[in-house]
């Protein structure tokens, strides 16, 4: 079956980076394109962007084109989210969702929790 | 960007109630609307795609309609494990973005 798997919760300092996530399985992962969505606390849903998962190339949402960098080790059916210098506003769970050209978003990973406190 | 508006944003129903979730987009999005469902603690759960097509395993008391601007979800007889918080979301055009939620609880 199709699963979205994402690494575990981080807890992070103002200023560090952290890396989570993403091992797809039980389908092709590149034949669907790994999009990156954020859920702040007790907020809705804001997509970041998405990495093309034949090429590599990311294509980032305006809020994130600063720190985020999206990557992929294609061996392993694994996409990567890095985010650099962490602030207070990072503090959010983040998931995983491929892109069906039929259904969009169609699974998900189960999310990971970053909290960035001092 | 296209903002999507959802109304209402809290909903009380009870058990065999007919509900109805409303989504306003701020442009036409050409029927690319998404509905999810997502429960705390949960990665949301696709329910409809392209306004009107129910996903695979979804029960057949969801429904979607709209068209342009306006889009609806509706539960046609509400059951205890429906409630949870629905977001409609567009992928007519970048940025992709989401409506603010609907949470849906059960009286």
């Amino acid at each position: 079956q199709i699963q979205l798997v994402q690494s575990g919760p981080e807890l992070k300092k103002p200023g560090e980076s952290v890396k989570i996530s993403c091992k797809a399985s039980g389908y092709t992962f590149t034949d669907y394109a790994m999009n990156w969505v954020k859920q702040a606390p007790g907020n809705g849903l804001k997509w970041m962007g998405w990495i093309n998962t034949q090429t590599g190339k990311p294509t980032y949402a305006d809020d994130f084109k600063q720190r985020f960098v999206f990557s992929l080790e294609t061996s392993a059916s694994t996409a990567y989210l890095q985010i650099n210098n962490l602030n207070i506003e990072d503090t959010a769970t983040y998931f995983c969702t491929r892109w069906d050209t039929t259904a969009p978003f169609d699974y998900w990973g189960q999310g990971v929790m970053v909290t960035v406190s001092s | 960007d296209i903002q999507m508006t959802q109304s209402p944003s809290l909903l009380s129903a009870s058990v065999g109630d007919r509900v109805t979730i409303n989504c306003k987009a701020s442009q036409n999005i050409n029927k690319y609307l998404n509905w999810y469902q997502q429960k705390l603690g949960e990665a949301p759960k696709l329910l409809i795609y392209n306004t009107n097509n129910l996903q695979t395993g979804i029960p057949s008391r969801f429904s979607g309609s709209g068209s342009g601007t306006d889009y609806t979800l509706t539960i046609s007889s509400l059951q205890p494990e429906d409630f949870g918080t629905y977001f409609c979301f567009q992928h007519n055009s970048w940025p992709l973005t989401f409506g603010s939620g609907t949470k849906l609880e059960i009286k």
